[in-house]
């Protein structure tokens, strides 16, 4: 299974940006590039998703390498709510084989 | 406050016991997901529902059940588990089954066997 590579803890300070790495080197030219954020006693939350360009919403923005085999999520104002474990996720899509594939995430901590 | 809501919170059952788990969406998607999350270990992916037909089993033994009586509602049945068993269930729910969209989670059933 394609799987994907984060640092174990990350940490920054409240109202700077954040980039956390994720490394996917085995990415397949049809699989998703994911990220979900779950906070403690909580159920995972989408964050973003792409296939080859960067990506914006309102959570967060998503800077995809031009080979995909690394991506970066984007917190532009960390606040101490996005303390939380963050997935980098690969959707991959192989025929019938369609599901999203978890690793152990980047724990990451906010200091006031 | 969540658009997948999970119930119950927290769940203790002895090994002989039978109970269900339920998950519930009303975001109009038409996929539905259980997952496993134990401690260390990454997200399981353990059955897919897409327009209520299951579309995947990922291997789970027997002693989990799923039922999908409509693109809403699913639960998962289990009876004599084992300690083993002991995990964060989660349920979510997407547009379609696929990896193109965005999954919608739910808090989640702590369930504990002893």
């Amino acid at each position: 299974d394609a799987k994907t590579t984060q640092p174990n803890s990350m940490e920054s300070n409240e109202e700077e940006p954040v980039h956390l790495p994720c490394n996917h080197s085995t990415i397949s030219g049809t699989d998703y590039i994911h990220w979900y954020r779950q906070l403690p006693s909580q159920g995972p939350e989408y964050v973003i998703h792409g296939l080859t360009s960067n990506v914006n919403n309102r959570m967060a923005s998503l800077a995809i390498a031009e080979d995909r085999k690394s991506s970066t999520l984007i917190l532009h104002r960390a606040t101490l709510r996005d303390a939380a474990v963050y997935y980098c996720i690969l959707g991959v899509d192989a025929g019938n084989n369609r599901k999203l594939i978890w690793g152990l995430g980047t724990s990451l901590a906010v200091n006031p | 406050e969540t658009g997948v809501t999970q119930t119950p919170r927290h769940l203790v059952m002895g090994m002989t016991n039978k109970k269900s788990l339920k998950c519930e969406q009303h975001l109009g998607h038409n996929a539905m997901y259980w997952y496993k999350q134990s401690a260390k270990k990454p997200l399981e992916l353990m059955f897919v529902y897409n327009f209520k037909e299951q579309t995947e089993n990922n291997s789970v033994p027997s002693r989990f059940s799923p039922e999908c009586p409509n693109s809403s509602h699913l639960f998962l049945h289990l009876h004599t588990l084992q300690p083993e068993d002991s995990a964060l269930y989660l349920c979510a729910s997407s547009q379609e089954a696929g990896v193109n969209y965005g999954y919608t989670f739910g808090s989640g059933t702590r369930l504990t066997v002893v």
